[in-house]
């Protein structure tokens, strides 16, 4: 079964500042996707930023990025020139291509603060 | 285009009553999925519909049960709502045969007494 782990429950990071979070996931496949999402405290989930794993290239939305290690199996999101809005639970999401469901397995999250 | 919406927005129930939350797909959406999400926990999938058909569940027993209708909303029903079964519980929307990438609703916070 596939498994996502999210090691860092909390992080802070100044105004401006650059922080990543970390993401390791376990699957046995080799074609699936990769999800960054946030959710405040209104509760929406919001997509973040999406990895296809059969690209190599990491992908970039605007000041979020990925550092996506296939062979590692590590997802890690950056936030560069963080903002006091991007304070939020991020959650690292996994869906795989083989079982006919696209179900997504979520990690437990990581609280971002964002110090002004 | 409209984005997907569920309600109520909270609920409160007590224990042994029955639930119905509802949610209706973004707009060119084919594929409703529900997940619980536990305070301080990630979202845990509970089923998924496609066609009006359940297309995969996850670890939840039988008293949660769901509908797709054909403009391809959804009802999550509870029944016999335990006290563990309080939860934010989330829609989220995606269209099989194109991105696939799941769209969320704002959830229904559940409390069970």
């Amino acid at each position: 079964a596939q498994t996502v782990t999210q090691s860092q429950p909390e992080m802070s990071v100044q105004e401006a500042e650059t922080v990543t979070l970390s993401c390791t996931y376990d699957t046995s496949e080799s074609d699936y996707y990769l999800f960054w999402y946030k959710q405040p405290p209104s509760r929406q989930m919001i997509l973040v930023i999406r990895q296809e794993a059969y690209k190599q290239q990491n992908a970039t939305e605007n000041r979020f990025s990925v550092n996506f290690q296939k062979a590692a199996k590590s997802f890690s999101l950056k936030i560069s020139d963080s903002q006091l809005g991007d304070a939020a639970m991020y959650f690292c999401a996994y869906r795989g291509t083989t079982s006919g469901t696209y179900k997504y397995i979520f990690g437990t999250g990581t609280r971002l603060k964002v110090l002004a | 285009e409209t984005g997907v919406t569920q309600s109520p927005t909270h609920l409160i129930k007590t224990r042994g009553q029955q639930v119905t939350l509802r949610c209706s797909s973004q707009s060119g959406h084919n594929t409703v999925s529900w997940y619980q999400q536990a305070l301080g926990q990630g979202p845990q999938f509970i089923f998924q519909y496609y066609r009006e058909e359940e297309n995969g569940r996850g670890n939840f027993p039988p008293r949660f049960s769901g509908l797709q209708f054909p403009n391809y909303s959804s009802e999550l029903n509870v029944n016999a709502l335990e006290l563990d079964d309080s939860a934010l519980y989330l829609c989220a929307s995606s269209f099989v045969g194109g991105e696939e990438t799941q769209y969320f609703g704002p959830g229904t916070r559940l409390l069970v007494l």
